[in-house]
């Protein structure tokens, strides 16, 4: 496989249930980010995994907590979301050196949260 | 704050041209990204600019106007598969990327 791929595409939970989302890159990139993606709104960054540190919103909800075991794979993961976390969660990496942050996106997660 | 606009919607006709602009307001600049996204799939790169000027690529042309906080996509003899969300991005001071919402266009025959 090749760029980044998103698992699962869809997902539905309820309220009180707890799931995770994955992301991986074949890139060899060194940095990987999470983002929300609601209808109209800007991307949202949620959290950012660059050389191995962590860098986060502070706006982001506890509920969501991410994990990166090394610098190709990334995960979400979600406990007790609420209905307006229903949204698009696009993972994406980028090679971060000489200033120059192009980052390549998954095709993103779509969770709808009832 | 940082701040990145960009109109909401935009319609044009198979064959023409047309320009979406971009104005931003953030904390230091490194750089400006257009990405294309089309309905339910992940945004792809587009252009970069860092220095003032016009990028052309094909079809696809990016301006910047550093001085004035200001860039525009101009897409040329548009052709239906243009129908997309077209969405600007600044790199910030700290190398993050600052998002627009995206001006999603719409191309009729």
């Amino acid at each position: 496989e090749t760029g980044v791929t998103q698992t699962p595409r869809h997902l539905v939970m309820g309220m009180t249930n707890k799931k995770s989302l994955k992301c991986e890159q074949h890139l060899g990139h060194n940095a990987m980010y999470w983002y929300k993606q609601s209808a109209k709104k800007p991307l949202e960054l949620m959290f950012v995994y660059s050389l191995e540190e962590r860098v986060e919103n502070n706006s982001v909800p506890s509920r969501f907590s991410p994990e990166c075991p090394n610098s190709s794979h990334l995960f979400l993961h979600l406990h007790t979301l609420q209905p307006e976390d229903s949204a698009l969660y696009l993972c994406a990496s980028s090679q971060v050196e000489g200033g120059y942050n192009e980052q390549f996106f998954g095709p993103g997660t779509r969770l709808t949260v009832l | 704050g940082q701040n990145i606009d960009q109109p909401t919607e935009m319609t044009a006709t198979e064959g023409a041209i047309v320009q979406i602009n971009c104005t931003y307001q953030t904390s230091g600049f490194n750089g400006l990204f257009w990405y294309q996204q089309h309905a339910g799939e992940a945004p792809t790169f587009l252009s970069y600019n860092v220095l003032d000027g016009l990028e052309e690529k094909g079809r696809f042309s990016s301006f910047l106007s550093r001085s004035k906080g200001y860039s525009y996509l101009l897409l040329k003899e548009l052709q239906m598969k243009d129908s997309a969300s077209y969405l600007c991005a600044v790199s910030d001071s700290n190398y993050q990327l600052i998002w627009g919402a995206g001006t999603k266009l719409i191309i009729k025959p």
